[in-house]
C-alpha cells in the first residue's frame, strides 16, 4: 500500500500511556516522522527519523518503527498532549498519514 | 530561532489567483529546502510543493500546472503563485522548512499558516 494508515481517534486517561500507530507495507524500511498539531495551531515536529526527539520535546515522547507499523508512544500523558498526531515519511514523494486525534480524559 | 511568516492569503472567487509568500529568518536560508503544506478545514496535512536550495521545484499532482513555487535568496523568501483556484484549494497553507537529506526528509519548522478561501 502507498498510504499511511492511522486510527481516526483514541482516548487516554491523564497520566497513562498513549500509543499511536501508523501503518503501511514494510514501513520499517523507511524513516518515519511525527507531528503534533494542537487545536488552532500549526504542526510541531515531535519525533524524526523514527525515534529522535527535537530539542524541547520531552522524553515522554518516543518513537519506534518495525515491520508494517511505526509507533508514537506518549507516556505520563498530560492535558496539553491533547492534539492531532500525524505520521510522515518520504518515499519518492511526501506522504502524510490521515492523523489521529488524541483525547485526554 | 527559526521563523517562517506566511502572508498573502485571503478570499478569492473560483478561477482566481493569489500569491502566497513566506519570509524566513533564523537559519541559513540559501542552503535550505522549503515546502508548502496545506490543510483543508477539518482535514489532514497535504504536501503540495517544494523548492530545494538549487531552485529545483516539485509539485503534487493535485496542483501541478496551476501552482508555481519560487525563491529569492537575497530576500529569504519563498513565494507560491496559486492559479485557477477551486473550492478544493480552500484551507491553511503552511510554509515548512525541510530537514534531512538523501531521500529522508521531514519538516523541522512550520510557519503559522495563511488561510486561503475559495468562494463565490
Amino acid at each position: 500500500s502507498n498510504e499511511l494508515t492511522q486510527a481516526l481517534s483514541m482516548s487516554v486517561a491523564l497520566g497513562q500511556t498513549a500509543t499511536i500507530t501508523c501503518g503501511t507495507d514494510n514501513i520499517g524500511s523507511k524513516e518515519v516522522h511525527w507531528y503534533q498539531q494542537r487545536a488552532g495551531q500549526a504542526p510541531v515536529l515531535v519525533i524524526y527519523r523514527d525515534s529522535s526527539r527535537p530539542s524541547g520535546i520531552p522524553d515522554r515522547f518516543a518513537g519506534s518503527n518495525s515491520g508494517n507499523t511505526a509507533t508514537l508512544t506518549i507516556t505520563r500523558v498530560e492535558a496539553g498532549d491533547e492534539a492531532d498526531y500525524y505520521c510522515q515519511l518520504w518515499d519518492r514523494r511526501w506522504m502524510f498519514g490521515g492523523g489521529t486525534k488524541l483525547t485526554v480524559l | 530561532e527559526v521563523q517562517l511568516l506566511e502572508s498573502g492569503g485571503g478570499t478569492v472567487q473560483p478561477g482566481g489567483s493569489l500569491r502566497l509568500s513566506c519570509a524566513a529568518s533564523g537559519f541559513t536560508f540559501d542552503t535550505s529546502a522549503i515546502s508548502w503544506v496545506r490543510q483543508a478545514p477539518g482535514k489532514g496535512l497535504e504536501w503540495i510543493s517544494a523548492i530545494n536550495s538549487r531552485g529545483t521545484t516539485y509539485y503534487a499532482g493535485s496542483v501541478k500546472g496551476r501552482f508555481t513555487i519560487s525563491r529569492d535568496n537575497s530576500k529569504s523568501t519563498v513565494d507560491l503563485q496559486v492559479n485557477s483556484l477551486t473550492a478544493e484549494d480552500t484551507g491553511f497553507y503552511y510554509c515548512a522548512k525541510e530537514g534531512g537529506h538523501s531521500g529522508v526528509y521531514w519538516v523541522d519548522s512550520w510557519g503559522q499558516g495563511t488561510l486561503v478561501t475559495v468562494s463565490s
